[in-house]
Parts: structure tokens; sequence; C-alpha cells
């Protein structure tokens, strides 16, 4: 079965500071790679996501994530953070399987201080 | 569109207590999902569906049922409640094309049993 690691639990960062936030996952088949962002209170949504194409993929609020086939990897990154980027952040991959299901890592829970 | 929507947004229930998490969404998507989510443990799937009339259990699904008679809408039922059910629970839905499967999801229901 898949499985998708979140090495970050908990995450604090002045503004402006850089981001990184690690995804490593377990199947080596063809994979699509989500990430997700909860801000307090909310609902999960979709901030970026790699199906095939450019590794490199630019999602919204200025976050990008590298897909690297040969570490099983998908880290997020952000050169600047700003406190409105507090929230808790997801990591997902779907293998492809039946039901197109989305294996989900543990998050990711990254506070912004002023 | 409201998107995916659910109710009740908060329950508390009693041991052995029955009730149904209602979950519909207005974009003709074929596939429904249900997760729950607990502290520090991501998304867990409880059970998803392929169309109308078509279910599958996920990682998680014993003391939950689910049905989905129509495409907008996939109740998720619990019969017999029990404390390990205290949890948020998210639905969500997705279009599958050409192998696509972003998951756009539900504000939750926030489940306390006690």
């Amino acid at each position: 079965a898949q499985s998708v690691s979140q090495h970050n639990h908990h995450v604090i960062l002045s503004e402006a500071a850089s981001l990184e936030l690690g995804c490593n996952y377990s199947y080596g088949g063809t994979v699509n790679l989500f990430w997700y962002v909860q801000y307090p209170g909310q609902h999960l949504q979709l901030l970026l996501k790699y199906f095939s194409g450019d590794p490199l993929v630019k999602g919204i609020k200025g976050f990008e994530a590298e897909f690297i086939k040969s570490k099983f990897s998908f880290n997020l990154r952000k050169p600047s953070v700003q406190w409105s980027d507090t929230a808790e952040y997801f990591c997902a991959v779907n293998d492809a399987g039946g039901g197109n299901k989305l294996t989900f890592g543990t998050g990711t829970q990254l506070k912004v201080e002023l | 569109n409201a998107g995916v929507t659910q109710t009740p947004k908060f329950r508390i229930l009693k041991i052995g207590q029955s009730m149904t998490l209602q979950c519909a969404q207005d974009m003709n998507h074929n596939y429904m999902y249900w997760y729950r989510q607990d502290p520090g443990m991501g998304l867990k799937l409880i059970y998803y569906s392929v169309g109308a009339g078509i279910t599958d259990k996920g990682e998680v699904p014993n003391g939950y049922n689910v049905s989905r008679s129509t495409t907008e809408d996939f109740p998720l039922r619990l019969e017999l409640a029990a404390p390990s059910q205290t949890s948020v629970y998210f639905c969500a839905s997705s279009y599958l094309d050409r192998g696509y499967n972003e998951q756009f999801f539900g504000p939750g229901t926030r489940l306390t049993v006690l």
C-alpha cells in the first residue's frame, strides 16, 4: 500500500523566512501528487498538483513544489512566508489505482510569527 | 455552485447512538469520498464511491456505512457511536477525466462521542 511521509510535524518561522516542507512517498509507479492547505477552522484547499510534465510546479499564493522521481519526493517551497501562511499542510499521493484514492501524509503544522 | 456541502457542522452523540452525516455536491462529480481527520494522523479514507450505486471500503471502514443512490449525495452512517469515532469528518468529490483526480473538500463535521 502507498504511504506518504512528512518529516516536519511542526515548523515555526519568522515572516520573510524561506520555507521547505518535505514529502516522500513509497509507490514507485506512476503517481499524481498534491499539496493541500488547511487554514485554522477551514476545510482543505488545493495548493498545487503534479500530474506530468515539468517537475517544478507552481501553485497559488507563491508556493511551488518539485517532483524528484529518483528520490520519491515532492517538497513544498516558498521563498518568503507571510503570517497568513499559518496553516496545516498536507502532502497527498494518488497512485492511479482503483477509485483514484488519495493517501495523505500526517501533515505539517506551520506557524509564522510576526 | 455551492461545491461540496456537509451537515451538520457540529454534533455531540452519546455512546450507542446513531446518526447520519450528510454530504452533497453540485459539480456533477462521479467520485465521492469520506475521510476522518484526527490530530497528528492526517486524513484517513473511510469509504468512497465511483458512481451512483457503487461504494467501496477505504482504510478505516469499521463502524461506518455508506450509500450512494444519486450522483449528488453520499451520506455516511454511524450505527453505534463509540468514543473512538470522535473526529472531524470530511467529504470530498472529484471528476475522473483522463486520470486527473483533484479532490474538492467540504467544510467538515466535528463529531464528539461521549
